[in-house]
């Protein structure tokens, strides 16, 4: 079974910190992609990675940076926390194009920053 | 944004009934997935139909795309209780990026 997992389920941060969230996916996927969900608004991509040290941003990247440098592992640093991105974020992976594209999603992360 | 947008945006139906949800998009795309959410957690693929591709079946659940007018239906079926959650189509753009709506929310009443 595809598993991509997310490092925390649950986080409180302090405004102002930086907060790293970690991914990691085990089926070799070349694509990876991070999102916050809040109520109302769906799913936002802030970055969408699809290959080693190869990013691009999403539609809300303001705030937010990304890492990747193995291919199974893909990490959302926020910079200096706000309380603005308290939010519940959601990682996925997925194959390339011409192949079978579907994502597979880790369970989410909520954080809450105070 | 290119997010697209689905409608309704909330839906409550008896069991048996049948669920449409409704899916806009504005960019072109490579192909139109559908995804199911279970209350706080991630989501899980559905159903998958590409950009050449007009109708597509699994199970109860039917899907069809109309990419002239860049929309798509989700038809759930006979549904069921265990069906209540959030439903969300989201699209795959030609360098692999993938856009998802704002979601259904479908409620299943025994």
């Amino acid at each position: 079974d595809v598993k991509v997992t997310q490092s925390s389920r649950y986080l409180v941060k302090r405004t102002g910190e930086k907060v790293f969230l970690e991914c990691v996916q085990d089926m070799d996927h070349e694509n990876m992609f991070w999102y916050r969900q809040d109520p109302g608004l769906g799913l936002r991509l802030i970055y969408f990675s699809y290959d080693v040290k190869m990013k691009e941003k999403g539609d809300i990247p303001e705030g937010y940076s990304v890492s990747r440098e193995k291919k199974e592992r893909f990490s959302l640093i926020l910079e200096s926390a706000s309380t603005n991105q308290t939010s519940m974020y959601l990682c996925a992976s997925s194959q390339p194009l011409g192949t079978d594209p579907e994502a597979f999603f880790g369970q989410g992360t909520r954080l809450t920053v105070v | 944004s290119q997010q697209g947008e689905e409608d309704p945006q909330a839906l409550s139906i008896q069991e048996g009934e049948n669920a449409t949800m409704n899916c806009s998009y504005k960019t072109s795309i490579n192909n139109l997935q559908w995804y199911r959410q279970n209350s706080g957690r991630g989501l899980v693929h559905l159903i998958l139909i590409r950009s050449n591709e007009r109708e597509k079946h699994s199970g109860r659940l039917r899907v069809t795309l109309d990419t002239s007018k860049k929309s798509s239906s989700l038809l759930i079926t006979a549904s069921r209780a265990a069906d209540t959650a959030s439903y969300f189509c989201a699209t795959e753009d030609q360098g692999g990026k993938l856009i998802f709506g704002q979601g259904t929310e479908l409620s299943v009443k025994p």
